[in-house]
């Protein structure tokens, strides 16, 4: 069983469309996040929620718009895809310190 | 975490070496550490952490040390496998929330 499972894998879509990622934990955990990670490998994060409340919100284009329907589940909705928003998005669960991640969607803007 | 480099540093090790990997955070506020293992075309790993009333902390095969004093963080893996290649990555805690701030990454390649 996959703890922290997101979909799609990879994403290849062309300027201007609006996407979404889904993502599923199965671990009971109150906090879920969503992380960005570059071309250099760096990982930033962009959200974070508590029990479906957004906790955690960092400098991100409006563009992106995470939902939380219920606390297993956090969606990424990104609108306007820009060449920028290319990267692999992460998305991981924590009930402590320690981050669960999933295994990342690789998003190409065309 | 270590401030973001214009490229990932590598480190090339022999196996059966000992390989050290370093990491400068800056917060001095943090009191938890991870280490992180990432494979290609997957999710960071948990490999083990420390908080930061300890400054050694020893698993199956790795090490992590913590010297508060200039803020410095290493994970020594011993008898370096192949299977030991991957990005690995340093995260701190600050006590006052949960979000993990991750160091830029170094790259461990394991020449057989």
């Amino acid at each position: 069983d996959t703890a922290v499972s997101q979909t799609p894998k990879y994403l290849v879509t062309q300027m201007g469309n609006d996407k979404s990622i889904k993502c599923e934990q199965n671990l009971g955990h109150d906090t879920m996040y969503w992380y960005k990670q570059d071309s250099k490998k760096f990982l930033k994060i962009m959200f974070s929620y508590n029990n479906k409340e957004l906790i955690i919100n960092e400098t991100v284009p409006n563009r992106f718009s995470p939902k939380s329907p219920d606390k297993a589940h956090l969606n990424l909705h990104i609108n306007s895809l820009e060449l920028g928003d290319s990267a692999v998005y992460f998305c991981a669960s924590s009930q402590a310190r320690e981050l669960f991640f999933g295994s990342g969607t690789q998003l190409s803007v065309l | 975490g270590e401030s973001v480099g214009l490229h990932l540093p590598t480190l090339s090790v022999q196996e059966g070496d000992n390989s050290i990997i370093n990491c400068a955070y800056s917060n001095s506020a943090s009191d938890y550490f991870i280490w992180y293992k990432q494979e290609s075309g997957k999710g960071p790993q948990f490999i083990i952490d420390i908080r930061s009333n300890m400054d050694k902390r020893q698993g199956q095969r790795v090490t992590v040390l913590l010297n508060k004093t200039v803020k410095h963080l290493s994970l020594q893996i011993a008898a370096t496998q192949p299977g030991d290649s991957a990005v690995y990555f340093c995260a701190e805690n600050i006590r006052a929330g949960n979000m993990l701030t991750f160091g830029g990454g170094t790259r461990l390649m394991v020449k057989p």
